[in-house]
């Protein structure tokens, strides 16, 4: 079953801070985070394992609540080329098959 | 090059045409997969190859056709199409190992079916 993400879109002015969650029904094992630009390949940001511990790069950090079968992408002070759809993917074994959520567009204006 | 490059970026065909979407990554990864991207719904996965061995095929219809001649090019054969498949196809490769499964995509194949 497909882990839902939210908000399906924001907009934000440069230097706003946004929040992704990402939740799934299932015990998971892993969440992978993506972001894709138009017209792009969808790029890795970063991957949470059970267990592990929060994530950082640069300013986009995540987090990832086993409890709660939930992870939520951080980014402080956005910047433009911030701007894309983020997708998470999410892992309910370590069995290498990613189900993937529909995405969070994430506009940021100057 | 680098990273995983699929050809072409753009594609129109008819519905009884016959088509294929190439992939190539140069990243010596060994699993290869083929996406399906539409408009505002999850990246559905189509196949996957490790090893040059389809180890997943996602009930997808016989008018696509994966081919995986080696570990690092991979083949989408397309006949006789329909109107709603009409999608961004990507693929991506992996390296699988315990504990991860990074995946490298490329910038995808826009195929329009008429």
């Amino acid at each position: 079953q497909q882990p839902v993400q939210s908000p399906q879109a924001v907009i934000l002015r440069e230097g706003e801070d946004a929040v992704i969650n990402c939740s799934s029904s299932k015990a998971l094992y892993s969440v992978h985070w993506y972001r894709q630009k138009h017209g792009e390949a969808p790029v890795f940001l970063m991957i949470l394992l059970k267990g592990g511990e929060q994530k950082g790069h640069e300013k986009i950090s995540a987090s990832f609540n086993e409890k709660k079968q939930q992870s939520s992408l951080y980014l402080t002070a956005s910047q433009l080329s911030y701007s894309g759809t983020y997708f998470c993917g999410t892992e309910a074994d370590s069995n290498y098959q990613l189900i993937w959520g529909a995405g969070t567009k994430l506009i940021i204006k100057p | 090059e680098t990273g995983v490059t699929q050809t072409p970026r753009h594609l129109v065909m008819g519905m009884t045409n016959k088509k294929s979407l190439k992939c190539e990554q140069h990243l010596g990864h060994n699993a290869m997969y083929w996406y399906k991207q539409s408009a505002k719904k999850p990246l559905e996965l189509m196949f996957v190859y490790n090893f040059k061995e389809q180890t997943e095929n996602n009930s997808v219809p016989s008018r696509f056709s994966p081919e995986c001649p080696n570990s690092s090019h991979l083949f989408l054969h397309l006949h006789t199409l329909q109107p709603e498949d009409s999608a961004l196809y990507l693929c991506a490769s992996s390296q699988v190992f315990s504990g991860a499964n990074v995946l490298t995509f490329g910038a995808g194949s826009r195929l329009t079916v008429l």
